[in-house]
């Protein structure tokens, strides 16, 4: 399977807390993005992070991309009740492909 | 900007019949439409790309004639699950990209539909 893993596969902090995910992969990649999608709903993009690249920011999130390990992290800050869905990357393997990893429940306690 | 309609959001239909899901992108045009499936507390897994004006291309494992897809404009792409049966129950979910922005917006998703075949 060319799909990537994602760990933990789930996540329960309280709120205020950071979190943190991530995600590796077994292909060479174009760029690297992460979505979130809450229960029974499509997927919103979040977050972008080119092949060279190896940081970036944006709001509370922070995603990091190691190439050399196939890997990729993100963090969010500050986590909020909003914030509980389910997190998942994606490479973007040319030609418009996007093949996503296996996801992380992000659970946020009040 | 960048917006993508998916009807209906869930459908109910008795096995054997035929199911027609929509995907349109309302604020751009778009040539390539992604067909995923998604079963519960799953990944989403690519069954097909939908091309404007040609055949789409359907993942290794998919079956054509069961999943068929029509992209006869540059913002309306179909799904119909054909003869549905009750394995193909499941969330289907489109997404497509607007040429016209950068890379960084990433890829807009549909809501997804949910199937059920009774």
């Amino acid at each position: 399977s060319q799909q990537g893993e994602e760990d933990p596969q789930a996540l329960s902090i309280q709120e205020g807390e950071n979190a943190t995910m991530n995600c590796s992969y077994k292909t060479s990649i174009n760029n690297l993005q992460w979505y979130r999608q809450n229960s029974g709903r499509g997927l919103v993009h979040l977050i972008l992070i080119r092949s060279n690249e190896r940081e970036k920011h944006s709001g509370r999130l922070r995603v990091t991309l190691d190439t050399s390990k196939k890997s990729s992290s993100l963090l969010i800050t500050a986590s909020r009740a909003a914030d509980t869905a389910s997190y998942f990357c994606a490479t973007d393997q040319g030609a418009q492909k996007l093949v996503f990893g296996q996801g992380t429940r992000l659970t946020i306690n009040p | 900007g960048a917006v993508v309609s998916q009807h209906p959001s869930w459908v109910i239909c008795k096995s054997g019949t035929s199911v027609k899901i929509e995907c349109r992108s309302l604020d751009f045009q778009a040539t390539t439409m992604f067909w995923y499936r998604q079963f519960p507390k799953q990944s989403l897994m690519l069954m097909a790309t939908s091309n404007e004006g040609s055949k789409a291309t359907y993942e290794q494992g998919v079956e054509k004639d069961k999943f068929l897809i029509n992209h006869a404009s540059l913002t309306l792409s179909t799904l119909t699950v054909t003869s549905a049966h009750p394995e193909d129950s499941s969330f289907y979910i489109c997404s497509a990209r607007d040429l016209l922005k950068g890379d960084d917006y990433g890829y807009t998703f549909g809501s997804g539909t949910r199937l059920t075949v009774v």
